[in-house]
């Protein structure tokens, strides 16, 4: 079945300093990927996504880019904000997937301090 | 409407009570999605609907939990004779057709049995 991996958390960084979120996923057919944010007490907003084979999805200054070569689609941010403080959410969309039914990972906590 | 409803946002019951929680999808989008959200935890599937239809009812976790939708519109998730390990924060999520898009998710309803 499909699957998506994140790397654990808590991330902890100073402010402006570079960012980095793995996730690597698992799925039968031919998946489109998204990276899902979740600020305190709020619910989860599409930050981007990407729905082939070398695209980039940007937004915020966030990036990442679809690699089916490694079955990777790692979120980046070359200088992170207090405000970027929230959970990040990897997920994908398999079209062989009836319902369109996204799966997540487990998510990944960002602290940025000032 | 432009984004998903949810409501109660807060709701405070006692155990062995029912409760009901309701979700308005973004008017147009067929498939509907709950999810619960236990602290600082990830994401729990729970039911999704095609329509009025659930086709996918494998992330109800006992009997004491039914969803409905009609008019292919709102949806109601109940809880019946609660327990206390039903707190959590219920997230609704709607979608378009098609693995593209990914969700809209509504802000949740944070539920607390005490």
């Amino acid at each position: 079945g499909d699957s998506v991996t994140q790397m654990e958390g808590p991330v902890t960084l100073s402010e402006e300093a570079f960012l980095t979120i793995n996730c690597t996923y698992t799925a039968t057919g031919y998946p489109s990927l998204f990276w899902y944010v979740q600020y305190p007490g709020e619910g989860l907003q599409l930050l981007l996504k990407a729905t082939k084979a070398d695209d980039k999805g940007s937004n915020k200054g966030f990036e990442a880019t679809y690699r089916k070569e490694t079955t990777s689609f790692h979120l980046e941010k070359g200088s992170v904000q207090v405000s970027d403080s929230a959970v990040y959410f990897c997920a994908l969309s398999d079209r062989d997937n009836a319902g369109n039914m996204l799966t997540f990972g487990g998510g990944t906590r960002l602290m940025v301090k000032p | 409407g432009a984004g998903v409803s949810q409501s109660p946002s807060n709701k405070v019951t006692e155990k062995g009570k029912d409760v009901e929680l309701r979700c308005d999808p973004i008017s147009g989008h067929t498939a509907l999605y709950w999810y619960r959200q236990s602290l600082g935890q990830g994401l729990e599937f729970l039911i999704y609907f095609q329509g009025n239809s659930a086709p996918d009812k494998s992330g109800l976790p006992s009997d004491r939990f039914s969803a409905e939708r009609t008019g292919g519109s709102v949806s109601t998730l109940t809880i019946q004779r609660t327990q206390q390990e039903d707190s959590a924060v219920y997230l609704c999520a709607s979608s378009l057709p098609g693995a593209n898009y990914g969700y809209t998710f509504g802000s949740g309803t944070r539920l607390t049995v005490v």
